[in-house]
């Protein structure tokens, strides 16, 4: 069974460049949510999809945008990126319709903003 | 308020002492709950569910108190291996987590 894979592991942009990170899900698990996670904080919802379905957003704003492909692979895009946005992102699958659903992580994209 | 509230620690405490962390949420129809454990800076795993009735996993029991909006962690005998930080999920909809409770356990 192949796990949550996230990539790329590390990245480094300058304040107002766009970036996309990617996620494969784990086999048999059709939702994927991304969570940002500054340091020392808990990690903060951003979205979640379901079936290529946006099924729930947190308050981020709408220049955090993402996608959902047949596969179930996922990937987080992010225009105008601030200074702010330095985190580490991960997303998570599950196998049903999720929300309420144990969670698998990846390890994680950091991403630094320069 | 925050949707999901943990004592931020840190804890430091003797190999082989207990400890308990606690958390509270804001949303009442919230309808499951989690504690997952965080080592530096990799990825959050599933430490355990916690169920209405209460439950135990080895050294670890999880309770959950609906009508307090309440629910605990309880490590007994700690290993140094318990080092980490505990994040408290509540789910509704979408899971939501604690900032965590840092744990480090000393010789």
């Amino acid at each position: 069974e192949t796990g949550v894979t996230q990539s790329p592991t590390h990245l480094i942009k300058t304040r107002g460049q766009q970036v996309t990170l990617r996620c494969s899900s784990q086999s048999g698990h059709n939702t994927v949510s991304w969570y940002q996670q500054a340091l020392g904080q808990g990690p903060q919802f951003i979205f979640q999809y379901y079936r290529e379905e946006e099924n729930g957003r947190g308050n981020f704003p709408p220049r955090f945008s993402g996608l959902q492909f047949p596969n179930y692979s996922s990937e987080l895009n992010v225009n105008a990126l601030e200074l702010d946005d330095s985190a580490l992102y991960l997303c998570a699958s599950s196998p049903g319709e999720g929300g309420e659903e144990k969670l698998f992580f990846g390890s994680g994209t950091q991403l630094s903003v320069l | 308020r925050k949707e999901v509230e943990q004592d931020p620690g840190p804890f430091n405490v003797p190999e082989g002492a207990t400890v308990a962390f606690n958390c509270t949420y804001s949303n009442s129809a919230s309808q499951s709950f989690f504690w997952y454990r965080q080592d530096c800076r990799k990825e959050p795993k599933l430490l355990m569910s916690v169920y209405s009735s209460g439950n135990e996993d080895g050294r670890f029991t999880a309770q959950l108190n609906r009508a307090s909006q309440y629910i605990s962690l309880l490590i007994r005998d700690s290993k140094l291996s318990d080092s980490a930080t505990y994040l408290c999920v509540v789910a509704h909809n979408d899971m939501r987590f604690g900032a965590g409770t840092r744990l480090t356990v000393k010789p």
